[in-house]
């Protein structure tokens, strides 16, 4: 069955860029996700990328997928501690067509001042 | 306006009791899904509904049925609660697969 792998913790240091990875099994995702959870709060979208690209760029956000090792990471360059939080990686199931998500368990993101 | 609501926030229940929790979403959204955070944080799907089309995780017990009065709401109900069902439950909505609205969730403790 699909699985998503995220390693569970990061610490950085304000300022510093953060790299989040992902692995994921799943070939035929149509989309690839990142969701934040803060404490005490549901999940928000941060951003997604469609699979038939490598790079995606928001503001501070920079995603990339290399589909051919089923890698996705996520770097957030200067990094606030308004972004400790936890960060899901997320593909779809069924290839996107029965509509679930798939998430990974989430990398808690710590930032020290 | 909260576009996806859930009540309680809070439940503090004995085991074998049933409970509800309650979601509404102001979104027009077509599909609703109930999911599952345990302990370590891991977020696991149990229901999906979709134009009165139930698409159920096959792992999850069937004391836990959801039920739709309305495309607005899909309410959660729990039978006969175990220890194993202390969780937080998220309630979310979507108009297509590429974005998901969550509630803030209700954290379940079965006591």
């Amino acid at each position: 069955g699909e699985d998503v792998e995220q390693s569970l913790f990061l610490s950085v240091r304000e300022g510093d860029s953060s790299v989040i990875n992902c692995t994921y099994t799943d070939s035929s995702s149509t989309y690839l996700y990142w969701y934040k959870q803060e404490p005490g709060a549901g999940l928000q979208l941060l951003t997604y990328i469609f699979s038939n690209m490598d790079m995606k760029q928001d503001q501070r956000l920079t995603v990339l997928l290399n589909k051919k090792d089923k890698h996705l990471s996520l770097r957030i360059a200067d990094t606030q501690t308004g972004d400790s939080a936890i960060y899901f990686c997320a593909e779809t199931d069924d290839g996107g067509s029965q509509g679930n998500l798939i998430f990974g368990k989430g990398t808690k993101l710590s930032v020290k001042p | 306006d909260t576009a996806v609501s859930q009540t309680p926030k809070y439940l503090v229940t004995q085991m074998g009791n049933d409970k509800s929790i309650k979601c509404e979403q102001n979104l027009g959204h077509d599909t609703m899904y109930w999911y599952k955070q345990d302990s370590k944080k891991f977020l696991k799907i149990m229901f999906s509904y979709n134009n009165k089309e139930l698409i159920i995780n096959e792992t999850v017990p069937n004391r836990f049925s959801p039920k739709s009065p309305d495309k607005a709401h899909l309410n959660l109900h729990i039978n006969s609660l175990e220890l194993g069902d202390s969780a937080v439950y998220f309630c979310a909505s979507s108009q297509d697969i590429r974005r998901l609205f969550f509630g803030s969730g209700t954290q379940l403790s079965v006591l």
